[in-house]
């Protein structure tokens, strides 16, 4: 069974400031991995997903990730946080195969920026 | 208009009540999913559908059922609410059978049982 693990429960930043958010994961093969953002009182919106090819993804909003399979890590950046970009962020892994309807979650990570 | 839409979006109710969470979407995926959020839990999986006749339990499934009425439409129930079934709820949606499987989620109904 895969697993997740996002080690930073709260970060705070500056507006402006670089950001980067950690997710590593566990799974036998190479996983399905996806970063999700949920803003306050809102729902889970998609920012990027990784299944093959080139390893550093760019997502909406100015998101970018990056799979490191010898790190078993997948962590989102982003040059520049905006006030607006205060949310929790979620990665999750998904399985290949018959089972890739499931995707296991970490417990978050809340983003506070700093005006 | 939303592809995925819960109702209510904002319940409370008392324990040993019986309610039902509502999700309909128009984006065509024959499966969905319930989730519940805690706080500092991240999300855990309560049921999923893959159409409207296979229906199976999720990691979480116990004091939960639910209902695949149609393709486009998946209710939750509590059949006796209790006060740690307060959570915020999320339901999901995907289409099978692609190797880039991706889920799509309603805006969430937030629980409040007393």
């Amino acid at each position: 069974a895969q697993s997740v693990t996002q080690p930073d429960i709260h970060i705070t930043v500056s507006e402006g400031a670089s950001l980067e958010l950690r997710c590593n994961y566990s799974y036998g093969a190479t996983p399905y991995l996806f970063w999700y953002v949920q803003s306050p009182g809102q729902g889970l919106q998609l920012l990027l997903k990784y299944f093959s090819g080139d390893t550093l993804v760019q997502g909406i909003k100015g998101f970018e990730a990056e799979f490191k399979r010898s790190q078993s890590s997948f962590n989102l950046r982003k040059p520049s946080v905006h006030w607006s970009d205060a949310a929790e962020y979620f990665c999750a892994v998904g399985a290949r195969g018959a089972g890739s309807y499931q995707l296991t979650f970490g417990k978050g990570t809340k983003l506070s920026v700093i005006p | 208009d939303a592809d995925v839409t819960q109702t209510p979006r904002n319940r409370i109710t008392k324990t040993g009540k019986r309610i039902m969470l509502e999700c309909s979407q128009t984006k065509g995926h024959d499966r969905m999913y319930w989730y519940r959020q805690d706080p500092g839990l991240g999300l855990r999986l309560i049921y999923y559908s893959f159409d409207v006749k296979d229906i199976n339990k999720g990691e979480i499934s116990d004091g939960y059922s639910v209902s695949r009425q149609a393709q486009a439409k998946f209710s939750l129930s509590l059949e006796s609410a209790i006060p740690n079934q307060t959570a915020l709820y999320f339901c999901a949606t995907s289409a099978p059978g692609s190797p880039q499987e991706t889920q799509y989620f309603g805006p969430g109904t937030r629980l409040l049982v007393l």
